[in-house]
């Protein structure tokens, strides 16, 4: 049983499409998170929610929301995609009743390329 | 603010060579220290950890040291495998976040 998973693997779209990329756990985990890795490797948290609740949330650009509808799942919708949204996104849970301690468990991420 | 520091890649070894890949960081207090392994086509996974100074985290041959003198949590493995063709991350817990560093691709070749 996959514990973080995340769809799709791989998205291709074109300048200023909407998209989604779905992630789920099923580790009865309390936080979930989205992270941005790009071209040079680099991981950068984006979003954070605890129990449904958004706690800690970068500078992130308003054309991406979080959705959480229960805390096995957030979703990461993007709007009116831009080139430099290219890059891997990973989401990742913990048990972590407040902020994330070392158990962080990630999924195997969702290529985004932007054309 | 707390930050990670890692020596940039890539990195190419032989086979049965020895592996430094040096991070440093910078943070308020005594965090807990990770290294993170990313295999191809795959998400990161924890490698190895040490909660502190002194610690020495290890796992599948590797190892790396919490030094609060210099700041440093550098990883080593003294005879390296095809298989550990990955990219590294160095990262430490502080602020209610998990910092990673840039990354560090290592290849190694027969």
């Amino acid at each position: 049983d996959t514990a973080v998973s995340q769809t799709p693997k791989y998205l291709v779209t074109q300048m200023g499409n909407d998209k989604s990329i779905k992630c789920e756990q099923n580790l009865g985990h309390d936080t979930m998170y989205w992270y941005k890795q790009d071209s040079k490797k680099f991981l950068k948290i984006m979003f954070s929610y605890n129990n449904k609740e958004l706690i800690i949330n970068e500078t992130v650009p308003n054309r991406f929301s979080p959705k959480s509808p229960d805390k096995a799942h957030l979703n990461l919708h993007i709007n009116s995609l831009e080139l430099g949204d290219s890059a891997v996104y990973f989401c990742a849970s913990s048990q972590a009743a407040e902020g994330p301690n070392e158990k962080l468990f990630f999924g195997s991420g969702t290529q985004l390329s932007v054309l | 603010g707390d930050s990670v520091t890692q020596m940039e890649g890539p990195v190419t070894l032989s086979e049965e060579a020895f592996l430094t890949i040096n991070c440093t960081y910078t943070a308020t207090g005594y965090p807990s220290l990770f290294w993170y392994v990313q295999y191809p086509g795959e998400g990161l996974q924890l490698l190895l950890k040490a909660t502190k100074a002194d610690d020495k985290g290890s796992n599948k041959g590797f190892e790396a040291t919490y030094r609060k003198e210099t700041t440093s949590f550098h990883l080593e493995k003294g005879s390296v495998q095809v298989s550990d063709s990955a990219v590294y991350f160095c990262a430490l817990i502080g602020a209610n976040n998990l910092f990673f560093g840039t990354g560090t691709r290592l290849t190694v070749i027969p």
